[in-house]
């Protein structure tokens, strides 16, 4: 069965700290597709990226970077230089190919202070 | 831009009333999607459709029915509403995954029905 797990829950960080949220996986699906989303506080879930299970590269756009390590399961997300606008619940999702179901994180709560 | 819109922002109803929770989606998406929102609980998937008249469960349809009668809207339905129902419900809908998979491609999100049961 197929996992996410994502360990905090919240995060406080004063703005222009940059903040990491951990995104670990579980499949036993060769290919896969792996998601970020973010919740600000008006609750539309707005999508961030998607990296499929054979690009390990990471990626950079602007002040948000991805890391994605296969051999820790893990898809983590960094926001370099944070600002009040990324208050918001930040998402990790899975997906498995073929006709696997996505299944999402509980979500980590992000915070940043003026 | 994609633009998935649900009907109601706010909806309070009785036990056991007969709810309808409705999604429209403009951008012509073959796969729509009707999730629930809990504190602690994340993202809960009710039920799919990858087509229209097509509907598939997913974690949580206990209690819930859908409608897909035209492509482009997708409804939910609380045949008898219960206290435990009280939740965040969220549509989205995407395109056709890559090859045959429908969950490759990235969810389009309405912004959510708060829905209190009392």
């Amino acid at each position: 069965a197929q996992k996410v797990t994502q360990a905090q829950t919240e995060i406080s960080v004063v703005e222009k700290e940059d903040v990491t949220l951990d995104c670990v996986y579980e499949t036993r699906d060769t290919t896969y597709y792996l998601f970020w989303y973010k919740q600000p506080p008006s609750g539309e879930l707005v999508f961030l990226i998607r990296r499929n299970s054979f690009d390990e590269q990471n990626e950079i756009s602007g002040r948000y970077s991805w890391n994605f390590q296969k051999s820790t399961s893990s898809f983590n997300f960094t926001i370099t230089a944070s600002q009040v606008v990324d208050s918001a619940v930040y998402f990790c999702a899975l997906s498995e190919g073929g006709a696997g179901k996505s299944t999402f994180g509980d979500g980590t709560t992000l915070t940043v202070k003026p | 831009d994609v633009k998935v819109t649900q009907s109601s922002r706010y909806l309070v109803k009785r036990t056991g009333e007969k709810v309808f929770l409705e999604c429209v989606q403009d951008m012509d998406h073959e796969n729509m999607f009707w999730y629930r929102q809990d504190p602690g609980l994340g993202l809960r998937l009710i039920y799919f459709s990858y087509d229209v008249k097509m509907k598939e469960k997913g974690d949580i349809p206990e209690g819930y029915s859908v409608s897909r009668e035209k492509k482009e809207r997708f409804s939910l339905i609380l045949e008898s509403a219960s206290t435990n129902q009280t939740s965040m419900y969220l549509c989205a809908s995407s395109p056709p995954g890559q090859g045959v998979g429908v969950w490759n491609s990235p969810l389009h999100f309405g912004n959510g029905t708060r829905l209190t049961v009392t």
